[in-house]
């Protein structure tokens, strides 16, 4: 099993519609989550983190964390082909010191 | 620029060849980390520092890697006798021990022929 796990996609949704993108984790001892957006032939950017259970927004985007689910999603509201990318969802464990990456979802928005 | 600035961009190399990249943090960053990533996947853990002290380095690299950070600032990643497995993007990453945001530099597109 992997530790930080995302469906590859990719993902195609028209413009203006909510693009949801999902994560899960196994070690229960990851203490913060983060969603990093990746064009292609570039490095990673950060776009959300989130660290407490609930919902966390931010402009268009919304992070969402289930600790018990061990589960993370990203919501990106009015999607835009600007927003077409791969999106990496991360974890943070203070037990281990590292931030591991799930494989990434391609995300398509089409005009 | 305050970002994470990585040299060089590119490295074209023939297979046996020693290879050197060098990181250089956000100023205030203590921590800095080196990822490596090929295509269609995430990037994939290293090593990390904090200050000058390599905290860890993960199972998967083999002796033929080795990273330093002599003085708590600019960092090297060195590969010894590449492989041709050894193709990818090497990304350096920085962040402050609070939160654990990561910030990557461009990265290192290592071509081993």
């Amino acid at each position: 099993q992997k530790e930080v796990e995302q469906n590859s996609g990719p993902l195609s949704v028209p413009e203006g519609a909510i693009a949801s993108l999902n994560c899960t984790y196994s070690d229960r001892g990851s203490q913060s989550f983060f969603w990093y957006r990746q064009y292609s032939g570039k490095s990673p950017e950060l776009i959300m983190f989130i660290y407490s259970n609930g919902d966390k927004e931010d402009g268009r985007f919304t992070a969402q964390l289930n600790k018990a689910s061990q589960y993370v999603s990203l919501l990106i509201r009015d999607s835009q082909p600007s927003d077409s990318a791969t999106y990496l969802c991360a974890a943070y464990s203070s037990n281990t010191g590292k931030l591991i990456f799930g494989q990434g979802t391609t995300l398509q928005v089409k005009p | 620029d305050t970002g994470v600035s990585q040299d060089p961009r590119h490295k074209i190399t023939k297979r046996g060849q020693n290879v050197t990249f060098r990181c250089d943090p956000i100023s205030e960053h203590n921590r800095l980390y080196w990822y490596r990533q090929t295509l269609g996947q995430g990037p994939e853990f290293l090593t990390y520092f904090q200050n000058e002290a390599q905290l860890e380095k993960s199972r998967l690299l083999s002796d033929r890697f080795s990273a330093e950070r002599p003085k708590g600032s600019f960092s090297t990643l060195e590969i010894q006798r590449t492989e041709q497995g050894d193709s990818a993007m090497y990304l350096c990453a920085s962040s402050s021990t609070a939160y654990e945001k990561l910030f990557f530099g461009s990265g290192t597109q290592l071509s081993v022929l």
